[in-house]
């Protein structure tokens, strides 16, 4: 079935310090969705990639579709303690119904 | 605006009972997911329903999980009998269709003794 994996599995990085997520799948995805989830919370939706080498910025966050539509990631540019939860992608195969798969997800640790 | 709407919030209970999850999902979305989130496997789909009928119930783990969708605005998840295995946080999810962004619920975090 489809996998999709992300790397690191954990950052531990400096406030102000950038940081990158990597997603990536064994199939080809129709879209891509990104989710963050804080400690104890719930995932909240944070942008939908649906273009080959789609690019999308959302202040300090950087997101990118790959021109192959099998990877994905997420640059974080200057973090703050605000940044910290799980990150994950989410991706759309080109057939079947609307079912998303759910990355492994990044947990990203910002020290003040 | 009401967002998605779990209960309970928290449950523990002895393995063999029944556990029920409630959830409400937002008014005017037509899709709900039911995800199972845990350290070792990650947040897994379970079933999802468009316009209250199942289309994909493949990932429910076994017999003992099934799910209802009696109308618009409730579904139910049951564990019958439960086994401590099933010791998780479960969400709920909605949206207006294909393409768009999924609405969680805050989880109900599941302890099976």
């Amino acid at each position: 079935g489809q996998q999709v994996m992300q790397i690191p599995q954990y950052q531990h990085v400096q406030e102000g310090e950038d940081f990158t997520t990597y997603c990536n799948s064994s199939t080809t995805l129709s879209n891509i969705q990104w989710y963050k989830q804080r400690p104890g919370g719930h995932p909240v939706f944070l942008i939908q990639l649906v273009k080959s080498g789609e690019v999308k910025k959302q202040k300090r966050l950087t997101f990118q579709f790959g021109e192959a539509k099998k990877n994905s990631s997420l640059h974080i540019t200057a973090t703050q303690t605000t940044d910290v939860g799980t990150y994950f992608c989410a991706g759309r195969r080109n057939t079947g119904f609307q079912k998303l798969v759910f990355g492994t997800g990044t947990r990203l640790l910002v020290s003040p | 605006d009401a967002g998605v709407i779990q209960s309970p919030r928290h449950e523990v209970t002895e393995m063999g009972q029944e556990v029920t999850l409630r959830c409400k999902p937002i008014s005017g979305h037509n899709s709900l997911f039911w995800y199972r989130q845990t350290m070792m496997r990650g947040l897994e789909l379970l079933i999802y329903f468009n316009n209250n009928v199942p289309i994909d119930d493949s990932g429910m783990p076994e017999d003992r999980f099934s799910a209802k969708m009696p109308n618009a605005s409730f579904s139910t998840l049951k564990i019958q009998p439960s086994e401590p295995r099933d010791s998780a946080v479960y969400f709920c999810a909605s949206n207006t269709g294909s393409n768009q962004p999924q609405h969680f619920g805050d989880g109900t975090r599941l302890s099976i003794l």
